[in-house]
Formats: C-alpha cells, structure tokens, sequence
C-alpha cells in the first residue's frame, strides 16, 4: 500500500519562527520519489523538491530544508525564519518507482499560517 | 518559463451537465494527469496519459469521465454528466520522462456543480 500521512493539519507560528513541517510515508517499493508542493492561497500547485530514495542527502535551498530519513521513513520539511509569504497549505507527496506514468499520493496536507 | 495552463479558471454548471475542463501541457511533456481536490481535502488521483492512451486510473474515474488529447496540445477531461459531489478543484499536470522527475501542475479549475 502506498500511503503518506502528514499528521499536523494546521501550524500557526510568528514571523521568523523556524518551523517544521511532517511528512511520513509508507510503501514497499524500493525505489520510490517523495515531493513537497506547496499551495497559496490563490489554490495552484507549486513544486518545491523532490527526492530520490536511493539518495539519502539533506537539501537546502535559501530558507528551506529537507530531511529524509529512510530509517524512519520520514521526510520533513524546514522553514527558518518564516515569512507571512509562506502561508500555504504544504502537501508531501510520494511517487512508487515501480510504475512509469507513477501516479503520485498525497497527504493531507499541513495548512501553515504565518502571523506578522 | 514554461507552465501547465488550464481553461477555465472556475465553472458553474447544472447537475447532470456534461462539462470539458482543458489543459494545455509544457510543449514538451509526455506524460499527463488529471487530479482532483475536494475542498478542504487532499489532492486525489483520478488518470494518467501517455501516448494517446490512459495508463492508469483511480476508482473515481468511472464512465462518467473521460480524458482526450485531441491535437497536439490540449489534453481534457470530460465528465459526461455532472453530479452534485464532482464540484471539486481539478488540477491538470504534466512530466517530461519516466523515473526522476517532477510533474508540474496548472493553476486548477474550480468546478460548481448546483
């Protein structure tokens, strides 16, 4: 089964919070793809990362930053010194390696809100 | 930068119509998808397409939809005859290769139906 489970359904932090997004998935696939898209208010998809699961290597690009952690199945989602821009609902999302057209799954997504 | 475009923007229509939702895909993507987002929900799978065929389906893709890609840039989504609990955002979205990369979504169209 391929499953990805974001526990937090909503965060409310202060400007210039770090704050850390979960995201926790299941599938038995070997090679599989996990992404981070986020979604503004205006309600578009945007990419922010993806992640191969044969590399284990933590990203960070500018304010945000990435663990994966296969041990634990894990991939969360860092926002140092977050800005009122960055309320959005945060979805992680897992791609099976095991098909090509690979449909992907997503969580519930984390509605993040971001006080001045 | 090249980008997923999806027409309209928002649709009203009666329940029992039948309803086109288009999307123009990056030029060069071979893959495409159509998903859905109830309000308040997650974005949920409904088809994927490649070389003129659909590849695979999720259960709520029943008779009632169906997905063409009728020249070589448009891909759509029909739904034959509308109900109440399709009234959802719908998200077309597309990808260049197999393996590893990364499918790259339109801004969705919000479908009403009343």
């Amino acid at each position: 089964a391929q499953k990805v489970t974001q526990a937090q359904t909503e965060i409310s932090v202060v400007e210039k919070e770090d704050v850390t997004l979960d995201c926790v998935y299941e599938t038995r696939d070997t090679t599989y793809y996990l992404f981070w898209y986020k979604q503004p208010p205006s309600g578009e998809l945007v990419f922010l990362i993806r992640r191969n699961s044969f590399d284990e290597q933590n990203e960070i690009s500018g304010r945000y930053s990435w663990n994966f952690q296969k041990s634990t199945s894990s991939f969360n989602f860092t926002i140092t010194a977050s800005q009122v821009v960055d309320s959005a609902v945060y979805f992680c999302a897992l791609r099976p390696g095991g098909s090509t057209l690979g449909r992907l799954y997503f969580g519930r997504g984390t509605q993040l809100t971001v006080w001045p | 930068e090249p980008e997923v475009t999806q027409t309209p923007s928002h649709q009203v229509t009666q329940m029992g119509q039948e309803v086109i939702l288009r999307c123009v895909p990056i030029s060069n993507h071979l893959y495409f998808y159509w998903y859905r987002q109830i309000l308040g929900q997650k974005v949920e799978f409904l088809v994927s397409f490649y070389n003129n065929e659909i590849s695979e389906k999720s259960e709520i893709f029943d008779d009632q939809f169906s997905v063409e890609r009728p020249d070589g840039s448009n891909f759509t989504l029909k739904i034959r005859s509308t109900k109440l609990e399709d009234s959802a955002m719908y998200f077309c979205a597309s990808r260049i290769l197999s393996g590893a990369t990364e499918a790259f979504f339109g801004q969705g169209t919000r479908l009403t139906v009343v």
